[in-house]
């Protein structure tokens, strides 16, 4: 069964605290991307990356910091420095051959920060 | 920053009647694709309409693109309570690429039974 798996489904830390979000896919797909939603908004990039061992910031890299060791993996975390941590993580994987330009998303995780 | 804004922003219909959202955009684009999300779950992809196409249909969707004006918009056409979600347009910059697609803040679309 192709797809992406985030997890937890649910996460809850205290301030101050890193935390690291899962992303894993089995699609084969190059480009992988992490996005922050809020509450009656839309996606806004944090992260991407289009091949294994590279990644650049999106529009809201501030605070995070990701990896990218594999290609099935793109892991999240959400560092002390990030301001508003508490939103709805999204995370969604591509093909990079230009046969579509469709992204798929996986379930996300919501995180409270308290 | 977005480039796609919804309109409206909610929209409540009884099921059987016909949904129309709008999506308007700033710059040029290689391509405008419609995704929905259900509430509190990850993007689902609908369909995707290039730079040079007009309209294009899919099962009871139906989008259409005016470059000229920079908007598309979304029919769903004798809606069904399950067709309540959220409905976004992502749009892909040239200068970004499809890498970078830029997503709308979303119309929240209900449709009672």
């Amino acid at each position: 069964d192709g797809g992406i798996t985030q997890s937890p489904k649910y996460l809850f830390r205290k301030e101050g605290q890193n935390v690291t979000l899962s992303c894993e896919q089995n699609l084969n797909h190059d480009a992988m991307y992490w996005y922050r939603q809020d509450p009656g908004q839309g996606l806004r990039l944090i992260y991407y990356s289009q091949i294994v061992n590279d990644f650049q910031k999106g529009d809201i890299a501030e605070g995070y910091s990701v990896s990218r060791e594999k290609k099935e993996s793109f892991p999240l975390t959400v560092t002390s420095a990030q301001k508003n941590p508490t939103a709805f993580y999204l995370c969604a994987s591509s093909a990079r051959d230009r046969s579509s330009y469709e992204q798929y998303f996986g379930p996300g995780t919501r995180l409270t920060v308290t | 920053s977005q480039q796609g804004e919804e309109d409206p922003q909610a929209l409540s219909i009884q099921e059987g009647e016909n949904a129309t959202m709008n999506c308007s955009y700033k710059t040029s684009i290689n391509n405008l694709q419609w995704y929905r999300q259900n509430s509190g779950r990850g993007l689902v992809h609908l369909i995707l309409i290039r730079s040079n196409e007009r309209e294009k249909h899919s099962g009871r969707l139906r989008v259409t693109l005016d470059t000229s004006k920079k908007s598309s918009s979304l029919l769903i056409t004798a809606s069904r309570a399950a067709d309540t979600a959220s409905y976004f347009c992502a749009t892909d910059p040239p200068q970004g690429g499809s890498e970078k697609l830029v997503f709308g803040k979303g119309t929240k679309l209900t449709v009672n039974p």
